[in-house]
């Protein structure tokens, strides 16, 4: 199936370091999610995005849905040890159509 | 909160054997959840829409008489495995929407690990 294009696929850094992520499509999507999954789990909701040029926080995060409604990003500052992780963005249509497009992941590592 | 329950959360089982993997959404209903499978360091492909009180939708490539889906109630979707063999060892996760919000973000169940040997 489609996937979106995520990058970088993966980040080394440390502790205390601002992170950035991308993600882009070749198709138009009306919601921008990002997510987290630690080993062995299920993703865990980050944040959300419904509006084209949206700008969102949750604490250390940053999120913006691209103007194109292509693209997204995710900022993390002030990276800690708990941050590391995969970070996955996901693609819906439509709100009818909940069905999700995965981006192809960016593994944090966060060195001592 | 809106949190989603998978059981087992591990499970292995001898090749032949069919195997049932529940998901449930705690505090939420849900008229559709979805099936995803994921293999080590690959993304989430999804293999079902799982419909309450009709059929499952199957992705292109996905056998449907092979993972048979059920979701009987508003909080319950089940996905069984059937005959199984070596290379349906994955990881199988779910996900739900919250029917009663008007949002259509989805969130995910902790995910069950399918051995079979």
């Amino acid at each position: 199936g489609q996937q979106l294009n995520q990058s970088p696929q993966s980040m080394f850094i440390q502790e205390g370091e601002d992170v950035s992520m991308n993600c882009t499509s070749s198709s138009i999507f009306n919601t921008w999610l990002w997510y987290k999954q630690d080993p062995g789990e299920g993703p865990v909701l980050l944040i959300a995005l419904y509006k084209a040029g949206e700008l969102t926080s949750n604490g250390r995060l940053t999120a913006q849905f691209g103007i194109t409604r292509k693209d997204s990003f995710l900022n993390i500052s002030a990276s800690i040890p708990s941050d590391v992780g995969i970070y996955f963005c996901a693609g819906q249509l439509s709100f009818g159509n909940e069905k999700l497009t995965f981006g192809t992941g960016t593994r944090l590592t966060i060195i001592p | 909160g809106a949190v989603v329950s998978q059981h087992p959360s591990r499970v292995i089982c001898k090749s032949g054997t069919s195997v049932k993997i529940e998901c449930r959404s705690l505090d939420f209903q849900a008229t559709t959840m979805f099936w995803y499978r994921q293999f080590p360091k690959k993304s989430l492909m999804l293999m079902a829409t799982s419909n309450e009180g009709s059929k499952a939708t199957y992705e292109q490539g996905v056998e449907k008489d092979k993972f048979l889906i059920n979701h009987a109630s508003l909080t319950l979707s089940t996905l069984t495995v059937t005959s199984a063999h070596p290379e349906d060892s994955s990881f199988y996760i779910c996900s739900a929407r919250n029917s009663g919000r008007t949002t259509g973000e989805l969130f995910f169940g902790e995910g069950s690990r399918l051995t079979v040997l």
